[in-house]
């Protein structure tokens, strides 16, 4: 029973590098979502996706990108790195789009950029 | 537009005594509601939903929620604190308004338990 699946569990960046958060999904999701964790704020949506080829902006999709190109993933990608971008990540999935399921979780990626 | 208020940052209780998170939504349609704990440096784990079934919801490890529409709440309880359940508890809401099925997070509660 895998679930959710995040890679990596940490990573520490320099500002302006790139990187590719990864995660997979093997229990055939339509609906899969990337969130931040900053405290006293709660999740925040970053991006997400009701499907393979569809993707959407969240709360606060700037300076991240993703793309869906098949059922399984959805990789999260910052451009260029910046502080403010210092937090934990979470993806995310739910058996439907259009139907009030609940969201099975990553254990988190954290991230640092100095 | 769905929003969560949760009206406790954090919440100290003894061993033993009774728990209770407070939530209140807002949803502009039918809302599924959720709660969500999360043990420090873990993920999120599901401890009960309502999607209009019954109003009273039990959940795991002894923790149920009350969907009281007329007070756009759905408060978290449990008779009897552990140890085990210090954690950061979230209430989330999600509806079907435009953008399919979003969840939309509170802020968290952070439960300390007193031994």
């Amino acid at each position: 029973n895998a679930g959710v699946t995040q890679t990596p569990k940490f990573q520490v960046l320099k500002t302006g590098q790139s990187m590719t958060l990864q995660c997979a999904q093997d229990m055939n999701h339509e609906y899969m979502s990337w969130y931040r964790q900053d405290p006293g704020m709660g999740l925040r949506l970053i991006h997400y996706s009701v499907g393979a080829g569809i993707t959407d902006q969240g709360e606060v999709p700037n300076g991240y990108n993703v793309s869906r190109s098949t059922t399984e993933d959805f990789p999260l990608r910052l451009l260029s790195a910046a502080p403010s971008q210092t937090s934990v990540y979470f993806c995310a999935s739910s058996y439907s789009a259009i139907l009030n399921t609940e969201a099975f979780f990553g254990q988190g990626t954290r991230l640092t950029v100095v | 537009a769905q929003s969560v208020t949760q009206l406790d940052s954090h919440v100290s209780v003894s061993e033993g005594t009774p728990v209770l998170l407070r939530c209140n939504y807002s949803s502009s349609y039918s809302p599924s509601l959720f709660w969500y704990v999360q043990h420090p440096n873990k993920g999120l784990q599901l401890l009960l939903k309502y999607t209009s079934a019954a109003t009273l919801v039990k959940g795991i490890n002894g923790f149920e929620a009350e969907f009281k529409k007329s007070e756009t709440s759905f408060h978290l309880t449990k008779p009897s604190a552990h140890m085990s359940d210090a954690a950061e508890y979230f209430c989330v809401v999600s509806d079907l308004e435009n953008t399919g099925n979003q969840f939309y997070f509170g802020t968290g509660t952070s439960l300390t338990v007193i031994p």
